[in-house]
């Protein structure tokens, strides 16, 4: 596609939910990043992809949170029992580079609201 | 560990006014250097990048950064805005080696009046 593309682009959930992102990056970009963006707040790293291997996950707060990209193309974020806290924009960015130093290419981001 | 701080939280200027922001960043190695631009309602953009050479850059749309190592900053400059520049700006650091993942400021929001 053009750019990188999020679904849903708004969510709405339940405490205790579970909830799945997904991010279809830049077709033949190599690397692959999550952020977790609260409000008013500059975005976080989570993890990131390189082709299907997930090189660093680091970033990702608990073991609720799981990210996949079998394929070494579209990758999920999942969060499982979902709590307030979680409330966040989650961005995924896409880059040419192997080595994660090009430019990261954004998507518009998947807004969750956990209530 | 990479940390950004980015001091102006919110900036007003008029139209053709010149605007400095400022990046400091705290790494013991080498790093690469970014400011990406958010404009409402859009996604995250990159305005320019410093890996070497030049402590100068130039980007898009008439900004530019300055890279001072002893300093550990990187400011963004624009000698004229325009009420176009209003959005919020985040500063960005990763390292040439090791974790490849940006590290981000908590950005700037900059709003033009016209």
């Amino acid at each position: 596609g053009a750019g990188v593309s999020q679904s849903p682009r708004y969510k709405v959930a339940k405490r205790g939910q579970d909830v799945a992102l997904r991010c279809d990056p830049i077709s033949g970009h190599v690397s692959l990043f999550w952020y977790q963006q609260a409000l008013g707040q500059g975005p976080e790293f989570l993890t990131y992809f390189q082709n299907e291997a997930q090189l660093d996950k680091s970033g990702l707060p608990s073991d609720r949170f799981f990210a996949e990209r079998p394929e070494g193309s579209v990758s999920t974020l999942k969060i499982q029992r979902t709590q307030q806290e979680d409330s966040a924009v989650y961005l995924c960015a896409s880059s040419l580079s192997r080595e994660g130093t090009g430019e990261l290419f954004f998507g518009e981001g998947s807004r969750l609201t956990v209530l | 560990a990479q940390s950004v701080s980015q001091h102006n939280h919110h900036v007003i200027l008029s139209e053709a006014a010149s605007l400095e922001l400022g990046c400091n960043y705290s790494y013991g190695g080498t790093v690469n250097l970014f400011w990406y631009v958010q404009y409402p309602g859009q996604h995250l953009q990159l305005l320019l990048k410093y890996f070497s050479g030049d402590p100068l850059v130039k980007g898009i749309k008439g900004f530019e950064a300055e890279f001072i190592k002893s300093k550990f900053s990187f400011n963004l400059r624009k000698p004229s805005v325009q009420w176009s520049d209003t959005a919020e700006y985040f500063c960005a650091v990763n390292a040439r080696t090791g974790r490849r993942a940006l590290t981000f400021g908590s950005g700037t929001r900059l709003q033009v009046q016209p």
